[in-house]
């Protein structure tokens, strides 16, 4: 799986959009990029998921730079309940979901 | 539907005791998975199971046993605990897809919060 970094922390206003960076470069072209959160103290939850095209569901919107490299999730509107750890995860598996979590992004929203 | 059920939720235990914990899921799911979390660490994949029968090691597999009997249930044992295995443990599951680049989401249980003295 390709390595991510991301910044250890950020602070978003409540109500406005959160924007999480993350750095994949050495991503392959077949590997999914996979964002999860972990609220404190509970199992982290999955967000989305994309390969190439920007996607968007109920939780979050994810952009990926045209070579790959560098994806956005992006929660529009974020509320106290939004902090948490994000984790970005680059992997590709033949039929296994061996994860890696890396350290995250400690997201805080304040009033 | 409850998902993924961890138990027990917290447990202290003695250096070299041994105890199971237990993870069990309703949803059908091939795939499951151990990991623990450390303060300031990600988390660490312990042991993995595509199936039914079949066990894998992970990351961190060292003073953890694991089976799978059944598609249900994926318990982790420690043998003789020791106090570097004071962790947080989750476990997770989900759909495997066989010769496919996609993972199906992981879904994970609330964790067990386990102390060795």
């Amino acid at each position: 799986d390709a390595k991510t970094t991301q910044p250890p922390s950020m602070d978003c206003a409540e109500g406005r959009a959160a924007n999480l960076p993350c750095n994949h470069s050495t991503i392959s072209g077949n590997e999914y990029v996979y964002w999860y959160r972990q609220i404190h103290s509970q199992g982290p939850q999955y967000i989305i998921h994309g390969l190439k095209n920007n996607e968007t569901n109920e939780m979050a919107s994810l952009i990926i730079t045209e070579d790959r490299k560098s994806s956005t999730l992006i929660l529009p509107h974020a509320t106290l309940r939004d902090t948490a750890v994000y984790y970005c995860i680059a992997a590709l598996t033949g039929g296994g979901n061996k994860l890696t979590f890396g350290t995250g992004t400690q997201l805080k929203v304040e009033l | 539907n409850a998902g993924v059920t961890q138990t027990p939720k917290f447990q202290v235990l003695k250096t070299g005791q041994s105890m199971t914990l237990q993870c069990a899921q309703d949803m059908n799911h091939e795939y499951m998975s151990w990991y623990r979390q450390d303060p300031g660490m990600g988390l660490r994949l312990i042991h993995y199971s595509v199936g039914a029968g079949i066990t894998d090691q992970g990351e961190v597999p060292n003073g953890y046993n694991v089976s799978r009997s059944t598609t249900e249930d994926f318990p982790l044992r420690l043998l003789s605990a020791a106090p570097s295995q004071t962790s947080v443990y989750f476990c997770a599951s989900s759909y495997s897809i066989p010769r496919s680049s996609y993972n199906s989401p992981l879904h994970f249980g609330n964790g067990t919060r386990l102390t060795v003295t």
